[in-house]
Protein backbone atom coordinates (compact mmCIF):
# COMPACT_ATOMS: atom_id res chain seq x y z
CA UNK A 1 0.00 0.00 0.00
CA UNK A 2 0.85 3.53 -0.05
CA UNK A 3 3.04 5.03 3.08
CA UNK A 4 5.71 7.16 3.74
CA UNK A 5 8.14 6.17 6.48
CA UNK A 6 11.66 7.22 7.76
CA UNK A 7 14.75 5.67 8.02
CA UNK A 8 15.83 6.21 11.90
CA UNK A 9 13.84 6.94 14.72
CA UNK A 10 16.30 8.95 16.58
CA UNK A 11 19.09 11.18 15.49
CA UNK A 12 21.55 12.92 17.50
CA UNK A 13 23.59 15.95 16.28
CA UNK A 14 26.32 18.41 18.21
CA UNK A 15 25.12 21.82 18.37
CA UNK A 16 25.87 23.99 15.33
CA UNK A 17 26.76 20.75 12.99
CA UNK A 18 24.47 20.43 9.92
CA UNK A 19 21.46 17.71 9.95
CA UNK A 20 19.84 15.10 7.52
CA UNK A 21 16.57 13.86 8.34
CA UNK A 22 15.45 11.07 6.03
CA UNK A 23 11.88 9.91 4.15
CA UNK A 24 10.89 7.09 2.19
CA UNK A 25 8.00 7.09 0.09
CA UNK A 26 5.94 4.09 -2.14
CA UNK A 27 3.62 5.54 -4.26
CA UNK A 28 5.52 6.97 -7.10
CA UNK A 29 2.51 8.86 -8.00
CA UNK A 30 3.11 11.01 -4.97
CA UNK A 31 3.28 14.39 -6.09
CA UNK A 32 3.54 16.85 -2.98
CA UNK A 33 5.45 16.41 -0.09
CA UNK A 34 5.62 18.24 3.17
CA UNK A 35 7.80 18.32 6.70
CA UNK A 36 6.64 19.26 9.67
CA UNK A 37 8.36 20.25 13.08
CA UNK A 38 6.63 19.09 16.33
CA UNK A 39 7.54 19.85 19.48
CA UNK A 40 6.53 18.09 22.62
CA UNK A 41 2.94 19.02 23.63
CA UNK A 42 2.92 21.07 20.57
CA UNK A 43 0.63 20.73 17.28
CA UNK A 44 3.02 20.32 13.95
CA UNK A 45 4.67 23.32 12.49
CA UNK A 46 4.93 23.38 8.16
CA UNK A 47 8.39 23.86 7.83
CA UNK A 48 8.78 23.67 3.91
CA UNK A 49 7.21 22.11 1.10
CA UNK A 50 8.32 20.38 -2.30
CA UNK A 51 6.60 19.66 -5.67
CA UNK A 52 7.42 16.64 -7.52
CA UNK A 53 8.52 18.92 -10.68
CA UNK A 54 11.16 19.71 -8.36
CA UNK A 55 14.64 18.43 -6.96
CA UNK A 56 15.20 20.96 -4.36
CA UNK A 57 13.90 23.92 -1.76
CA UNK A 58 15.42 26.20 -0.10
CA UNK A 59 14.03 27.94 3.14
CA UNK A 60 15.68 30.15 5.80
CA UNK A 61 18.52 27.10 6.87
CA UNK A 62 16.35 24.31 5.64
CA UNK A 63 16.81 22.61 2.38
CA UNK A 64 14.24 19.80 1.14
CA UNK A 65 16.00 17.15 -1.67
CA UNK A 66 13.50 15.07 -3.56
CA UNK A 67 15.02 11.85 -5.69
CA UNK A 68 12.01 10.62 -7.50
CA UNK A 69 14.04 7.50 -8.44
CA UNK A 70 14.50 6.12 -5.50
CA UNK A 71 11.49 7.40 -3.81
CA UNK A 72 13.68 9.63 -1.28
CA UNK A 73 13.14 13.00 0.55
CA UNK A 74 15.80 14.53 2.93
CA UNK A 75 15.27 17.37 4.80
CA UNK A 76 18.59 19.17 5.76
CA UNK A 77 18.80 21.58 8.82
CA UNK A 78 21.73 24.13 8.34
CA UNK A 79 23.90 25.13 12.00
CA UNK A 80 21.65 22.84 13.79
CA UNK A 81 20.54 24.95 17.72
CA UNK A 82 18.81 23.99 20.53
CA UNK A 83 15.91 25.15 19.46
CA UNK A 84 15.40 22.61 16.30
CA UNK A 85 14.85 20.13 18.85
CA UNK A 86 11.67 18.11 17.81
CA UNK A 87 10.13 15.40 16.02
CA UNK A 88 10.21 15.52 12.47
CA UNK A 89 7.49 14.71 9.99
CA UNK A 90 7.41 14.20 6.07
CA UNK A 91 3.77 13.82 5.15
CA UNK A 92 2.32 13.49 1.44
CA UNK A 93 -0.73 13.97 -0.13
CA UNK A 94 -2.63 10.85 1.14
CA UNK A 95 -5.24 8.91 -0.30
CA UNK A 96 -8.00 9.15 1.89
CA UNK A 97 -9.84 12.44 0.22
CA UNK A 98 -9.86 15.91 0.04
CA UNK A 99 -5.77 15.91 0.49
CA UNK A 100 -5.77 15.02 3.72
CA UNK A 101 -2.50 14.23 4.58
CA UNK A 102 -0.35 10.98 5.32
CA UNK A 103 2.51 11.11 7.76
CA UNK A 104 5.55 8.99 8.19
CA UNK A 105 6.22 8.26 11.76
CA UNK A 106 8.82 10.79 12.40
CA UNK A 107 12.74 11.37 13.43
CA UNK A 108 13.59 12.62 17.16
CA UNK A 109 16.33 14.94 16.16
CA UNK A 110 18.19 15.27 19.74
CA UNK A 111 20.71 18.26 19.66
CA UNK A 112 23.93 17.77 21.97
CA UNK A 113 25.85 20.96 23.07
CA UNK B 1 -4.79 35.92 14.85
CA UNK B 2 -4.86 33.13 16.93
CA UNK B 3 -4.88 30.51 14.27
CA UNK B 4 -6.37 27.07 15.29
CA UNK B 5 -7.80 26.56 18.01
CA UNK B 6 -8.98 23.50 20.16
CA UNK B 7 -10.85 22.90 23.22
CA UNK B 8 -10.59 20.97 25.77
CA UNK B 9 -6.12 20.79 26.29
CA UNK B 10 -7.09 17.48 28.17
CA UNK B 11 -9.95 15.49 28.90
CA UNK B 12 -10.57 11.60 30.81
CA UNK B 13 -13.68 9.48 29.65
CA UNK B 14 -14.72 6.63 30.85
CA UNK B 15 -15.42 3.73 28.74
CA UNK B 16 -18.95 4.55 27.08
CA UNK B 17 -19.50 8.38 27.90
CA UNK B 18 -19.37 11.23 25.24
CA UNK B 19 -17.96 14.39 24.58
CA UNK B 20 -17.13 16.55 21.71
CA UNK B 21 -14.01 18.11 20.85
CA UNK B 22 -14.00 21.83 19.43
CA UNK B 23 -11.86 23.42 16.76
CA UNK B 24 -11.69 26.32 15.83
CA UNK B 25 -9.64 28.56 13.03
CA UNK B 26 -9.97 32.35 11.89
CA UNK B 27 -7.88 32.43 8.98
CA UNK B 28 -11.40 31.66 6.67
CA UNK B 29 -10.21 28.93 5.31
CA UNK B 30 -11.88 26.37 3.16
CA UNK B 31 -11.22 22.99 3.80
CA UNK B 32 -10.42 21.38 7.90
CA UNK B 33 -9.72 18.41 9.47
CA UNK B 34 -9.21 16.16 12.34
CA UNK B 35 -6.55 13.72 12.97
CA UNK B 36 -5.29 11.76 15.60
CA UNK B 37 -1.85 10.72 16.72
CA UNK B 38 -0.78 7.73 18.95
CA UNK B 39 2.66 7.02 20.52
CA UNK B 40 5.46 6.76 18.33
CA UNK B 41 3.25 7.27 15.25
CA UNK B 42 2.50 10.00 12.64
CA UNK B 43 -0.78 11.60 12.35
CA UNK B 44 -4.06 9.32 10.81
CA UNK B 45 -7.26 11.23 9.04
CA UNK B 46 -10.58 10.64 10.92
CA UNK B 47 -12.81 12.79 8.78
CA UNK B 48 -12.50 16.17 6.89
CA UNK B 49 -14.86 18.83 5.32
CA UNK B 50 -14.49 20.71 2.42
CA UNK B 51 -16.70 23.67 3.49
CA UNK B 52 -19.19 24.44 5.46
CA UNK B 53 -22.03 21.65 6.02
CA UNK B 54 -20.05 19.34 4.31
CA UNK B 55 -18.50 16.55 5.67
CA UNK B 56 -16.54 13.18 4.81
CA UNK B 57 -14.68 10.20 6.21
CA UNK B 58 -11.09 10.20 6.14
CA UNK B 59 -8.66 6.86 7.23
CA UNK B 60 -10.19 5.87 10.66
CA UNK B 61 -13.65 7.52 10.64
CA UNK B 62 -15.31 4.39 13.09
CA UNK B 63 -16.48 5.88 16.52
CA UNK B 64 -16.42 9.48 15.27
CA UNK B 65 -18.70 11.96 13.83
CA UNK B 66 -18.39 15.20 12.63
CA UNK B 67 -20.22 18.89 12.10
CA UNK B 68 -19.43 21.84 10.05
CA UNK B 69 -22.02 23.92 10.73
CA UNK B 70 -19.91 27.44 10.92
CA UNK B 71 -17.45 27.61 8.50
CA UNK B 72 -14.66 28.51 11.39
CA UNK B 73 -15.66 25.81 13.74
CA UNK B 74 -15.35 21.62 13.34
CA UNK B 75 -16.35 19.75 15.70
CA UNK B 76 -15.38 15.70 16.33
CA UNK B 77 -17.74 13.75 18.48
CA UNK B 78 -17.32 10.24 20.37
CA UNK B 79 -20.91 9.17 21.05
CA UNK B 80 -19.31 6.26 23.06
CA UNK B 81 -15.84 6.57 23.73
CA UNK B 82 -13.37 3.26 24.22
CA UNK B 83 -10.00 2.69 25.45
CA UNK B 84 -8.85 2.16 21.47
CA UNK B 85 -9.64 5.91 21.23
CA UNK B 86 -6.82 7.25 24.15
CA UNK B 87 -4.98 9.61 21.96
CA UNK B 88 -3.75 13.23 21.11
CA UNK B 89 -6.50 14.68 18.82
CA UNK B 90 -5.08 17.28 16.31
CA UNK B 91 -7.50 19.58 14.35
CA UNK B 92 -6.09 21.63 11.03
CA UNK B 93 -6.79 23.89 8.51
CA UNK B 94 -5.96 24.80 4.96
CA UNK B 95 -7.36 27.54 2.05
CA UNK B 96 -7.93 26.22 -1.10
CA UNK B 97 -7.37 26.59 -3.84
CA UNK B 98 -3.95 27.46 -2.77
CA UNK B 99 -1.95 27.00 -6.25
CA UNK B 100 -1.12 23.42 -6.04
CA UNK B 101 0.10 23.71 -2.44
CA UNK B 102 -1.51 21.77 0.90
CA UNK B 103 -0.01 23.92 3.88
CA UNK B 104 -1.76 22.72 7.09
CA UNK B 105 -2.40 24.41 9.88
CA UNK B 106 -2.52 22.40 12.99
CA UNK B 107 -4.02 23.23 16.56
CA UNK B 108 -2.08 22.62 19.75
CA UNK B 109 -3.70 19.06 20.27
CA UNK B 110 -6.09 17.60 22.99
CA UNK B 111 -5.08 14.79 24.77
CA UNK B 112 -7.52 12.19 25.07
CA UNK B 113 -7.76 9.29 27.96
CA UNK B 114 -10.18 6.63 28.09
CA UNK B 115 -10.77 4.80 30.95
Amino acid sequence: GESVGLHLPTLSVQEGDNSIINCAYSNSASDYFIWYKQESGKGPQFIIDIRSNMDKRQGQRVTVLLNKTVKHLSLQIAATQPGDSAVYFCAENGGGGADGLTFGKGTHLIIQP
Amino acid sequence: NAGVTQTPKFRVLKTGQSMTLLCAQDMNHEYMYWYRQDPGMGLRLIHYSVGEGTTAKGEVPDGYNVSRLKKQNFLLGLESAAPSQTSVYFCASRRYPDRGRNTQYFGPGTRLTVL
